[in-house]
């Protein structure tokens, strides 16, 4: 089992359409959680990151955080072509400083 | 803008040869990280170092090296290249624990 799973999709909406993107995680210790979006050919870039259960808001991205269920998601609100990439969900293992990575979710927006 | 610098962006470069990716950064942070990533692949770690002269191998196995002498400098080095090192090298850099690594542009590496 990978420490952290994401499905691969490609996951395809509809331009203006709510992209919800998921990851699950296996280290019931770790407490920060991130995700990366990454464009063919470039390194990853922070999109959100969430320490807390519940929700966390920043302009058209939600995440969510569930430990109990130790699920991790992505809501992408008035979803853009420019959103077309790889999100990449990520979590510190165990305080350890290191990140996890899944291997991502492509995500393609339709316009 | 980037505050984590890699160089170089690409290299082509044949079997035995040695070679250092660098890896540069003004933030100030004490950790740093280096990931390996296939084309369509997942990140790997394979070195990190939380501050000067500590070095530790990462989660996947690699015949690379890296070092930390300065804080802001944090190359990697393979003495011999083969081809199965064909891959994106990316280096990141974060201020404290549980904080998001910040990403350098990659060096994507083809050993011929």
């Amino acid at each position: 089992q990978k420490e952290v799973e994401q499905n691969s999709g490609p996951l395809s909406v509809p331009e203006g359409a709510i992209a919800s993107l998921n990851c699950t995680y296996s280290d019931r210790g770790s407490q920060s959680f991130f995700w990366y979006r990454q464009y063919s050919g470039k390194s990853p870039e922070l999109i959100m990151f969430i320490y807390s259960n519940g929700d966390k808001e920043d302009g058209r991205f939600t995440a969510q955080l569930n430990k109990a269920s130790q699920y991790v998601s992505l809501l992408i609100r008035d979803s853009q072509p420019s959103d077309s990439a790889t999100y990449l969900c990520a979590a510190e293992r165990d305080s350890s400083y290191k990140l996890i990575f899944g291997s991502g979710t492509r995500l393609l927006v339709r316009p | 803008e980037a505050d984590i610098y890699q160089t170089p962006r690409y290299l082509v470069i044949g079997t035995g040869k040695k070679i250092t990716l660098e890896c540069s950064q003004t933030m100030g942070h004490d950790k740093m990280y280096w990931y390996q990533q296939d084309p369509g692949m997942e990140l790997h770690l394979i070195h990190y170092s939380y501050g000067v002269n500590s070095t530790e191998k990462g989660d996947l196995s690699s015949e690379s090296t890296v070092s930390r002498i300065r804080t802001e400098h944090f190359p990697l080095t393979l003495e011999s290249a083969r081809p199965s090192h064909t891959s994106q090298y990316l280096c990141a850099s974060s201020e404290s624990p549980g904080s998001p690594l910040h990403f350098g542009n990659g060096t994507r590496l083809t050993v011929t």
